[in-house]
């Protein structure tokens, strides 16, 4: 069965400090996709990117960055120089299925606190 | 307005009511999709549905029915509510591209207490 795990419950940081969130995945499939979805305290889910399986390239966005390696099953978020605005929860999930019908399974998420 | 929206926001129902919690999407989306969030779970899938008449249960489905009358409805029912059911659902739709699994597009939420 698929599995996420994000082991880090809550981190808290500086504001301009750097910072990685943990996304740890178990799955049977050789396709795969891997998502990370923000969560503000306004509660809306927030998506922020999407991986297959096949693409092990690591994505830069902005201040935002991710490394996806297969070998260790990790799809780590980076923040760099952390804001107040990324405050927020973090949900790294994994959808095994081609069809996108499955749904996805999320981890329990990181509550990131960015103090300025 | 676009965009998938859930009714009521916030709900207070009594124990062994049934209450209903609307989904609406207007991008025509195939996939829709009911979750659960609660604290220390983070969210879990209770029921989705590929299309029209055609929905299937998720990992949490006990206490919950849904149907799919319209591509554009996904309405999750509590037969009779329970404690344990109070939490904030949200409601999520996606389509299916060559391209593979794509994001799935979140409602707001809906807060239910279950007293």
């Amino acid at each position: 069965a698929q599995k996420v795990t994000q082991a880090q419950t809550e981190i808290s940081v500086v504001e301009k400090e750097d910072v990685t969130l943990d996304c740890v995945y178990e799955t049977r499939d050789t396709t795969y996709y891997l998502f990370w979805y923000k969560q503000p305290p306004s509660g809306e889910l927030v998506f922020l990117i999407r991986r297959n399986s096949f693409d092990e390239q690591n994505e830069i966005s902005g201040r935002y960055s991710w490394n996806f390696q297969k070998s260790t099953s990790s799809f780590n978020f980076t923040i760099t120089a952390s804001q107040v605005v990324d405050s927020a929860v973090y949900f790294c999930a994994l959808s095994e299925s081609g069809g996108g019908a499955d749904g996805l399974t999320f981890g329990k998420g990181t509550h990131l606190i960015i103090q300025p | 307005d676009a965009g998938i929206t859930q009714s009521p926001r916030y709900k207070i129902t009594e124990t062994g009511r049934q209450v209903t919690l609307m989904c609406h999407q207007t991008w025509s989306h195939s996939y829709m999709f009911w979750y659960r969030q609660d604290l220390g779970h983070g969210l879990r899938l209770i029921y989705y549905s590929a299309a029209a008449d055609i929905t299937d249960k998720g990992e949490v489905p006990d206490g919950y029915v849904v149907s799919r009358s319209k591509t554009e409805n996904f309405p999750l029912t509590l037969e009779s509510a329970t404690r344990s059911q109070t939490s904030v659902y949200f409601c999520a739709s996606s389509e299916q591209t060559s391209g593979g699994n794509n994001e799935q597009f979140f409602g707001p939420g809906t807060r239910l207490t279950v007293l």
